[in-house]
């Protein structure tokens, strides 16, 4: 009963780099999502996925990157970081009715 | 646009005090407003969903109200534990034109219980 799983838990990155931070989910939940979280502000949707081969744009997609090949994997992917991307991420799952979504315990992301 | 308010930012209590904690929305029409609570350093954990024409869930000492008119909702603690410090965040699910639309979420209330 792992749930929601991220990976890594921390990152320090050099602007330019690029990496990708892992999602993966063990309850077979259609729906998976990316939030990024920032100091004073409330969650934001980055992109979001309703099945394996779809995905779709959130609140703040730019220089971000996903793709969904299998139900239980949803990777983020920053092709070239930016300071403006130090955050936290989550990633969060659910089913189709979108009641009760399980989110992982985070990955804090900073870029020097 | 769409947004979720929070009251208070942050708000400190003694162990075994009750406190309430504010949301004021201006989404409409919406699907259904949750609750979660965030310990630091973790991901938001859910603690009550309601529909639209649900007014008020309970989980434990957490009791969540609705006011789908006023556009308000409260989650009063009871019998606040030091484990009840994290934030707590309001969430709501708009509805578009028959279907459910992405969450939005407030910005949290920071709570506090000292001993």
């Amino acid at each position: 009963n792992a749930g929601v799983t991220q990976t890594p838990k921390f990152q320090v990155l050099k602007t330019g780099q690029s990496m990708t931070l892992q999602c993966a989910q063990d309850m077979n939940h259609e729906y998976m999502s990316w939030y990024r979280q920032d100091p004073g502000m409330g969650l934001r949707l980055i992109h979001y996925s309703v099945g394996a081969g779809i995905t779709d744009q959130g609140e703040v997609p730019n220089g971000y990157n996903v793709s969904r090949s299998t139900t239980e994997d949803f990777p983020l992917r920053l092709l070239s970081a930016a300071p403006s991307q130090t955050s936290v991420y989550f990633c969060a799952s659910g089913d189709l009715t979108n009641y009760g979504y399980t989110f992982g315990s985070g990955t804090r992301l900073t870029v020097v | 646009k769409n947004q979720v308010e929070q009251s208070p930012q942050s708000l400190i209590i003694l162990e075994g005090k009750n406190c309430t904690l504010q949301c004021n929305y201006t989404v409409s029409p919406f699907s259904n407003l949750r609750w979660y609570k965030q310990d630091t350093g973790r991901g938001p954990v859910s603690l009550t969903i309601m529909t639209f024409s649900e007014n008020t869930k309970s989980n434990g000492r957490y009791t969540a109200t609705l006011d789908a008119d006023t556009k308000q909702s409260s989650l009063h603690i009871t019998a606040s534990q030091l484990s009840d410090s994290a934030s707590y965040i309001c969430v709501v699910r708009p509805y578009y034109g028959g279907s459910q639309g992405n969450l939005i979420f407030g910005k949290g209330t920071k709570l506090s219980v000292k001993p």
